[in-house]
């Protein structure tokens, strides 16, 4: 799985979008961008995946550039329920039993 | 939700004990995981499985055995707890079928070796 850099700690006002930066510049054409959170003391959870397409669901937007290197996850208006630490991997999709690979991800705090 | 329970939610344990725990999920999925997670390191892949009775090593197995008898239990074993095994232990189910190949986690257990 290509490796991902991502900014240690960010902060957010309540109420702003939060966006969240990650490079990938090793990933390969069959390699899916996944974003994960992790909320203190829980289970990591899935946020948003795509390919190449910019990607929306009810929890946030993905836009992924068109060279691929690189992605931003964004969460339109933050709460505070949203700090969390969140997690960019690149795997191949549907691929394998192995399962994710975590690196330390971006620490978000939203900020009353 | 994919309806995965782990089991017990908090453990206090003796070095040299072994010590088991579970993961139960309810709906059928064929991928289950074990993860550690531990400050500084993040969350690691101990053992994951691919089927009953199919299972494989991950980046931190030394120390632990896994089984996997019936599709909906994973369990994970300490043969003989130590310290170092002080950690937050996740388990997780891959979705398959459709685009999303997602992983759903569990709540964790907290194990802590005395």
């Amino acid at each position: 799985d290509a490796k991902t850099t991502q900014p240690p700690s960010m902060d957010c006002a309540e109420g702003r979008a939060a966006n969240l930066p990650c490079n990938h510049s090793t990933i390969s054409g069959n390699e899916y961008v996944y974003w994960y959170r992790q909320i203190h003391s829980q289970g990591p959870q899935y946020i948003i995946h795509g390919l190449k397409n910019n990607e929306t669901n009810e929890m946030a937007s993905l836009i992924i550039t068109e060279d691929r290197k690189s992605s931003t996850l964004i969460l339109p208006h933050a709460t505070l329920r949203d700090t969390a630490v969140y997690y960019c991997i690149v795997r191949v999709g549907g691929g394998g039993a192995d399962g994710l690979t975590f690196g330390k991800g971006t620490h978000l705090i939203i900020q009353p | 939700d994919a309806g995965i329970t782990q089991s017990p939610r908090h453990k206090v344990t003796e070095t040299g004990t072994p010590v088991t725990l579970r993961c139960h999920q309810t709906e059928n999925h064929r991928y289950m995981y074990w993860y550690r997670q531990d400050p500084g390191h993040g969350l690691r892949l101990i053992h994951y499985s691919y089927g009953v009775k199919d299972t494989d090593k991950g980046e931190v197995s030394d120390g632990y055995s896994v089984s996997r008898s019936k599709t909906e239990d994973f369990l994970l074993t300490l043969e003989s707890a130590t310290s170092s095994q002080t950690s937050v232990y996740f388990c997780a189910i891959r979705e398959t079928g459709g685009t999303n190949y997602g992983y759903t986690f569990g709540s964790g257990t907290r194990l802590t070796v005395v």
